[in-house]
């Protein structure tokens, strides 16, 4: 069964940094593309950045290029989100997902989410 | 690529026909996606590339389209269909959510 359990949500002031992880299980990690995507309280969905099964392609959403830098540890079957110079704008829950890239690049599974809440 | 939805909210009864569009701003081929959400979970997808579905979903879900202008039908609407849906485009990064489409009960 294919499990993306997220932690490293939680409280952090505006120009803050804070760490996300994703931990993977029940699927061949290093062979899927993973992404994180968001949802502010109460509204739509946003991807947030993206990376290749071998770490070798990271693609951002403009708002958090330069802040935020996704990362990916095979041998641990563990994705990332570091999260740097943080916003009010990105008060958040942050969902991991798996990508199935086969032309066309689908979110196939995705976890429960970790909230983090950007506030003084 | 910018997507729209709509509508943004739909009031249908069970057993009701419902259609949503998703309009990209530039041709995206089949590079379209829909995701359902229920209020507290995490979304789930329903078709890939525009019409295939994804496995263990129901066959009254279907998805048609090409280029810029695309639609979720659902066939019979039942009760746990009541949900958030959304679209999403896959054809260039950054990739890009549609607005969301909440089907309420009428």
């Amino acid at each position: 069964e294919v499990q993306l359990v997220e932690s490293g949500g939680g409280l952090v002031q505006p120009g803050g940094s804070l760490r996300l992880s994703c931990a993977a299980s029940g699927f061949t990690f290093n062979t899927y593309w993973m992404s994180w995507v968001r949802q502010a309280p109460g509204k739509g969905l946003e991807w947030v950045a993206q990376i290749k099964h071998d770490g070798s392609e990271k693609n951002y959403e403009d708002t958090v290029k330069g802040r935020f830098t996704i990362s990916r540890d095979n041998a641990k079957n563990s994705l990332y989100l570091q999260m740097n110079s943080l916003r009010a704008e990105d008060t958040a829950l942050y969902y991991c997902v798996r990508d199935k890239v086969v032309g066309a690049t689908y979110f196939d599974f995705w976890g429960q989410g970790t909230l983090v809440t950007v506030s003084s | 690529i910018q997507v729209t939805q709509s509508p943004s909210s739909l009031s249908a009864s069970v057993g009701d026909r419902v259609t949503i569009t998703c309009r990209a701003s530039q041709s995206i081929s089949n590079y379209l996606n829909w995701y359902q959400q229920k209020p507290g979970k995490a979304p789930k997808l329903l078709i890939y590339a525009a019409s295939s579905l994804q496995s263990g979903v129901p066959s009254r879900f279907r998805g048609s389209g090409s280029g810029t202008d695309f639609t979720l039908t659902i066939s019979s609407l039942l009760p746990e269909d009541f949900a958030t849906y959304y679209c999403q485009q896959s054809y260039r990064a950054p990739l890009t959510f549609g607005g969301g489409t909440k089907v309420e009960i009428k």
